[in-house]
């Protein structure tokens, strides 16, 4: 299975928005309206920061937010913070493999 | 509180098995369909195998199929999966969860090395 395709390096400032782009297919993103965003610090655990295309997990900032237009999952960071500096990672099902698959993975710094 | 504990990682030579347990606390696992996933050092997760809530379906990504067997014993609330031959590959940081699109728990993982 080919992982989904994010940018490897996103960056802002304090107070800024950035969005972090998850190109897949047809056949994973454009079909289904499952996809999850994933938060990842160095050392822990991944963690959920959107789930099912646009829900936030309750505890999880409002400033998260997620889209998705034809094959394209979005992950969208408004009001930037300096712990929102991490890795993300999106995640789609796929239909062709009844499987999952993630995203390359982005690294978001905040200047 | 809800949560998931990965155990039986450790360090193993190639062509060995291991089997890793994943425990679940403050809930029942039963209802669940139940994930493992790995992360290589330095690189993003990778989504490896899924059981079906009563343990009669399970799938595999290509990279372990034939090597790894996923299992679950709901009386202990507690999913295994089972890995044999391993590979310097199979190094990974291993994690358990319910789910991977929808809301759920994932554990902290436990590490699995491979090497000689």
């Amino acid at each position: 299975q080919s992982a989904l395709t994010q940018p490897a390096s996103v960056s802002g400032s304090p107070g800024q928005s950035i969005t972090i782009s998850c190109t897949g297919s047809s056949s994973d993103i454009g079909s289904y309206g499952l996809v999850s965003w994933y938060q990842q610090h160095p050392g822990k655990a991944p963690k959920f920061v959107i789930y099912e295309g646009t829900k936030r997990p309750s505890g999880v900032s409002p400033r998260f937010s997620g889209s998705k237009s034809g094959n394209t999952a979005s992950l969208t960071i408004s009001g930037l913070q300096t712990e929102d500096e991490a890795d993300y990672y999106c995640c789609s099902y796929s239909g062709d493999t009844s499987l999952f698959v993630f995203g390359t993975g982005t690294k978001v710094t905040v200047l | 509180e809800a949560q998931l504990v990965e155990s039986g990682g450790g360090l193993v030579q190639p062509g060995e098995s291991l089997r890793l347990s994943c425990a679940a606390s403050g809930f029942t696992l039963t209802t669940y369909w139940m994930h493992w996933v790995r992360q290589a050092p330095g690189k993003g997760p990778i989504w490896v195998s899924r059981i079906n809530a009563d343990g009669s379906s399970s799938e595999y990504a290509d990279s372990v199929k034939g090597r790894f067997t996923l299992s679950r014993d709901n009386a202990k609330n507690t999913v295994y999966l089972q890995m044999r031959s391993l590979r310097a590959e199979d190094t990974a940081v291993y994690y358990c969860a319910t789910s991977m699109v929808s809301q759920g728990i994932w554990g902290q993982g436990v590490q699995v090395i491979v090497s000689s």
